[in-house]
């Protein structure tokens, strides 16, 4: 597809369990980034991948919470032993490089509710 | 630290008024500066950006946007509302040596016919 895509659109799991949340980019585009979008707390950087290294990881919320990118495409956000707190949207972006002028595409987000 | 204030949570407009969006910032150096709008249930659509140069910027969907150095703000304008206009819009800065955003809390919009 020519946008970034994101599967599962909406997960429902029971607090404790874990989930994997993936991002497939658009082809080409070398920088990754994962957001959350919570009620209260607007949208908070999580992730940025440049290929498949992560230089920064610094709005990682806990140790709970991992992300892995493999071939500079396909990511995937893992978070542990759910918490209800972890309820959100995750969004996920690409864009072709990692300059602050080059603009990011973003998913249309996994919707994630914990029991 | 970096940030980006919208200082209106909610706005309604009627159909065919004007709307302008507010959004200031806080960034050392000089800032790239985004709006994106997000209809329900999907993700976040570029509407327009500022990198350099001309401070009036035009965007997609009949929107522009200011930047202003000396209010340190980047007001979202549209002359005319269309009722799919209604969703919400983030305002962003682009922090750092690479792509981090960093947005606003958004604006969610209502026309009202």
């Amino acid at each position: 597809g020519a946008g970034v895509s994101q599967s599962p659109s909406n997960k429902v799991t029971e607090k404790g369990k874990d989930v994997e949340l993936r991002c497939d980019p658009i082809s080409g585009h070398t920088a990754l980034y994962w957001y959350r979008q919570s009620l209260g707390q607007g949208l908070e950087f999580l992730i940025y991948f440049q290929g498949n290294s992560a230089p920064d990881k610094s709005g990682l919320p806990s140790d709970r919470f991992s992300a892995e990118r493999t071939g500079g495409s396909v990511s995937t956000l893992t978070i542990q032993r759910t918490q209800q707190e972890d309820s959100a949207v995750y969004l996920c972006a690409s864009s072709v490089g990692q300059h602050s002028n080059q603009p990011q595409h973003f998913g249309d987000g996994t919707r994630l509710s914990i029991l | 630290a970096q940030s980006v204030t919208q200082p209106d949570i909610h706005i309604t407009v009627s159909e065919g008024a004007s709307l302008e969006l507010r959004c200031n910032y806080s960034y050392g150096a000089t800032p790239y500066l985004f709006w994106y709008v997000q209809s329900p249930g999907q993700g976040l659509q570029l509407l327009l950006k500022y990198f350099s140069g001309d401070t009036l910027v035009q965007g997609i969907k009949g929107f522009e946007a200011e930047f202003k150095r000396s209010q340190s703000s980047f007001n979202l304008r549209k002359p005319s509302v269309h009722w799919s206009d209604a969703a919400e819009y983030f305002c962003a800065v682009g922090a750092g040596g690479y792509n981090k955003l960093i947005f606003g809390a958004g604006t969610r919009l209502a026309v009202h016919p």
